[in-house]
């Protein structure tokens, strides 16, 4: 049963121009949503994180859009740059009734930002 | 500060074998979580833990294990390899127990032939 889903496993977008990835998860019991950036031959790296409690975040170029009723979260970034080519993997994490690390991963969406 | 460091990035091995991975968090965190991420899979949570201890585990067979050392390194083992075990190992530390945002190594690519 997969709790995160990433449907679009691939984006293209121009340089320049807003890119935005989705994300949907069935688990109401999400306390915090993150979104990680991979390139190849290189662990995750943590971009953006939400709490369930606010509906919008930003950092810089990155915002991350959370819609608590459709249970759906986006990233935005803007302006787009060919260095944000990469696969982007949204995550959640869950409330074990303790404290825990433990995140559950969507399969990712392999942006491509052309020049 | 130096980050996550894991070894070894490459490994072959066969059907029927045991791994070791290991893993050293960044100086100063005590939480430590192990990933499997597979093509189309995205990562899949095996083990978590703090100051020794397992916090949590997901759902894998009983061939995964894992442990952490007073230092928090932390290893995890695989027993009796199988084709379907050949894939990228991660391993994320965090500064305490319940901090969500984690810090990745590079990983472990494990083939199983």
């Amino acid at each position: 049963d997969q709790q995160v889903k990433q449907n679009s496993p691939s984006l293209s977008v121009q340089e320049g121009r807003i890119s935005i990835l989705n994300c949907d998860y069935t688990n109401s019991m999400f306390d915090y949503f993150l979104w990680y950036k991979k390139y190849p031959a290189e662990g995750p790296t943590f971009l953006i994180s939400i709490s369930s409690i606010k509906d919008k975040n930003e950092d810089g170029r990155f915002t991350v859009f959370l819609n608590k009723s459709a249970k759906h979260l986006s990233l935005h970034i803007v302006p787009s740059q060919p260095g944000d080519s990469a696969v982007y993997f949204c995550a959640a994490r869950g409330r074990y009734g303790g404290a825990t690390n433990k995140l559950i991963f969507g399969t990712g969406t392999l942006l491509a930002v052309q020049p | 500060k130096a980050g996550v460091t894991q070894t070894p990035r490459y490994l072959i091995k066969t059907r029927g074998q045991q791994v070791t991975l290991s893993c050293s968090p960044i100086s100063g965190h005590r939480s430590v979580s192990w990933y499997q991420q597979t093509p189309g899979q995205g990562l899949q949570f095996l083990f978590e833990y703090f100051s020794e201890t397992q916090r949590n585990k997901g759902n894998f067979p009983g061939r995964f294990s894992g442990r952490q050392f007073s230092n928090s390194r932390s290893e995890m083992n695989v027993s009796t390899l199988e084709l379907g075990d050949s894939a990228l190992y991660l391993c994320a530390s965090s500064s305490r127990e319940g901090r969500y945002e984690q810090y990745f190594g590079p990983g472990t690519r494990l083939t199983v032939t």
